[in-house]
């Protein structure tokens, strides 16, 4: 079993709609989470952390963590063509410190 | 401010060679990673420093790898004997110290491609 599991994707949603992005991971310890936005070519870009059980809001994204189902999402409301990205999961494995562990990453085309 | 920089930004070597792959941390950034992501995939973790002490290296996958921050600040990882499979891009990202590790800071990464 992987560490950080993402769908590939891609997936598709519509301009205006919300998009949801998924993410499971192995160790029940992990304490931090994190979601990298990376565009095409370009380098990764961090858009939201959360630490805790919950919601967590910024603008259009909005972060959930469920640790008893070791799964966190992240909501991107009214979608736009310019988040058209891949949608990276990144968790903090519990003894490793400073190590940090990506997933795969999900490919999100909005479409408009 | 000036961002994480990397050089060479494309590297193309012959199957055998050794090649050293430079990074510039943010000004006053305490904490380095490299990483190596293949086409498709996240970032792999290959090992990170903080200051100058190498603190994790048990992502760097065989002992032709090997990495130094010898003054806390600039970083180079290098491959001995290169082969084939080592073919990716190299990203380095760095972060304000061990307390803010999810403040990652990427550089633009260094292709490499064997030959």
């Amino acid at each position: 079993q992987k560490e950080v599991e993402q769908n590939s994707g891609p997936l598709s949603v519509p301009e205006g709609a919300i998009a949801s992005l998924n993410c499971t991971y192995s160790d029940r310890g992990s304490q931090s989470f994190f979601w990298y936005r990376q565009y095409s070519g370009k380098s990764p870009e961090l858009i939201m952390s959360i630490y805790s059980n919950g919601d967590k809001e910024d603008g259009r994204f909005t972060a959930q963590l469920n640790k008893a189902s070791q799964y966190v999402s992240l909501l991107i409301r009214d979608s736009q063509p310019s988040d058209s990205a891949t949608y990276l999961c990144a968790v903090n494995i519990v003894g490793g410190y400073q190590k940090v562990t990506f997933g795969i990453g999900t490919k999100l085309q909005v479409i408009p | 401010g000036a961002g994480v920089s990397q050089s060479p930004r494309y590297k193309v070597t012959k199957r055998g060679q050794d090649v050293a792959l430079r990074c510039d941390p943010i000004s006053g950034h305490v904490s380095l990673y490299w990483y190596r992501q293949a086409l498709g995939q996240g970032p792999e973790f290959l090992t990170y420093f903080n200051y100058e002490a190498q603190q994790d290296k048990s992502g760097l996958p065989n002992d032709r790898f090997s990495a130094e921050r010898p003054e806390g600040s600039i970083s180079t990882l290098t491959i001995q004997r290169t082969e084939q499979r080592d073919s990716a891009m190299y990203r380095c990202a760095s972060s304000p110290g061990p307390r803010r590790v999810y403040e990652q800071y990427f550089g633009p990464g260094t292709r490499l491609t064997v030959t």
